[in-house]
Formats: C-alpha cells, structure tokens, sequence
C-alpha cells in the first residue's frame, strides 16, 4: 500500500513563526501536492510539484512556499504564521506516470496535520 | 472559474437502504471523475472512479455519469452505519498535458441503525 506520512498530526505555533510541514510517501510517486481543508470551504490545493526541484503553484499559495529537494520528500512552509493560517494541512502524491504524467488524480493522502496559530 | 457542487447535507438513510449522493460540474470537457470517502477526523480516500458515461459498478457502491447533463452520482447498497462519512465528488479537465482536480465540498451522509 501507498504509505504518505507527515510528520506532525497536531501543532500549535504562534503568529509570525516560520512553520515547516513535512511530506514523505514511499511509493515513488511524480507527483505530490499540498492542501489545506477548512470547514465550508472544502479541500483547496496551495501548491504541487511534478518533479524533483519543480514547485507550480495552486490556487491559494499565498503566504506559503515549498520545497522539493527528493522526490519521496516535499516540504511546506509558512514563512510567517497567522492566524488565518490555522487549518487541517493534507499532502498527497499521485503516480503521474504515463498518460497521467501531469495528472493529479487519484490522490493518496497522509494523515493531515491539524496546525493551529495562536 | 471551473466548480463542483455537491449538496452538503446532511443525507440521513436508515440502515439496509440506498444513499445517493449528487455532484454537478460547470465544466463540460471534464474527463475523470472520482468519489473520495472521508470519515470525521481522518483524511480523504479514494472509492470510486468513473470515466465515460453509465455505471460502474464495485460491491455496494456504484458509480453514475451523465456527462449530456454533466452529472455524477454515488449509490451506495445496503447502507451500513460504517458508510457515515463525508463523500467527496472530485472532477478533472484536462487542458494540454496537465490536469486540475477540483473538489466539491462534500456530502455528509450519516447511516441510522
């Protein structure tokens, strides 16, 4: 089975802390992806990579970056917490490989990381 | 702006009856649709996907597209209380070489012994 593992399940930091989330799936996946889940709001994506060093950016990448040093590893960071910044964070990799290279369906999901900024 | 509705309920069914649970999309040249089960607290999982018009069928649950009315369904048999969770419809288009998943917002659905 697809394992994709991030590091923290719960954090709390306070406002403008640099905040780092942490990625890693074992499947040699292309292709992993970075989402924040808040109620009413649904699952909105915050940054993808497709390769090693390639970063694209979502649709609310706003106060986040990412970084993508390994393949099995992808990284986001908030460079100054805020408050409105407080959510579920979900990364997820796909295969891409194929017909489906620049694809990202069938996603696989970690845990999450429930983050908190005070 | 490309969008996925889905009615977020919540759908009570009893036991022992079918649930069925909606997804509309705006975008007409969407190819790949999915249906995603996320239990409270956990993160989302994929159950079923579906890719040209009719059913698709796998144990309890099947999977509907009309995609004339731009239109996915989930029908899920014999409802276990195991099935309460929150479904979510996810929809791709595909322009060029790359893909955009777009999630509706979900569907609670919450099976009564």
């Amino acid at each position: 089975d697809v394992k994709v593992t991030q590091s923290s399940r719960y954090l709390v930091k306070r406002t403008g802390e640099k905040v780092f989330l942490e990625c890693v799936q074992d499947m040699d996946h292309e292709n992993m992806f970075w989402y924040r889940q808040d109620p009413g709001l649904g699952l909105r994506l915050i940054y993808f990579s497709y390769d090693v060093k390639m970063k694209e950016k979502g649709d609310i990448p706003e106060g986040y970056s990412v970084s993508r040093e390994k393949k099995e590893r992808f990284s986001l960071i908030l460079e100054s917490a805020s408050t409105n910044q407080t959510s579920m964070y979900l990364c997820a990799s796909s295969i891409g490989q194929g017909e489906f290279k620049w694809s990202n369906e069938k996603l696989f999901f970690g845990s999450g990381t429930q983050l908190s900024v005070l | 702006q490309k969008e996925v509705e889905q009615n977020s309920g919540p759908l009570s069914v009893p036991e022992g009856a079918i649930a069925s649970l909606n997804c509309t999309y705006s975008d007409r040249g969407s190819q790949s649709f999915f249906w995603y089960r996320q239990y409270s607290g956990k993160s989302p999982e994929l159950i079923m996907s579906i890719y040209s018009n009719g059913d698709k069928e796998d144990g309890r649950f099947t999977a509907q597209l009309n995609k004339a009315s731009q239109y996915v369904s989930l029908l899920i048999r014999d409802s276990q209380p195991s099935d309460s969770a929150t479904y979510l419809c996810a929809v791709i288009s595909y322009g060029g070489s790359q893909g955009n998943l777009i999630f509706g917002k979900g569907t609670k659905l919450s099976v009564k012994p």
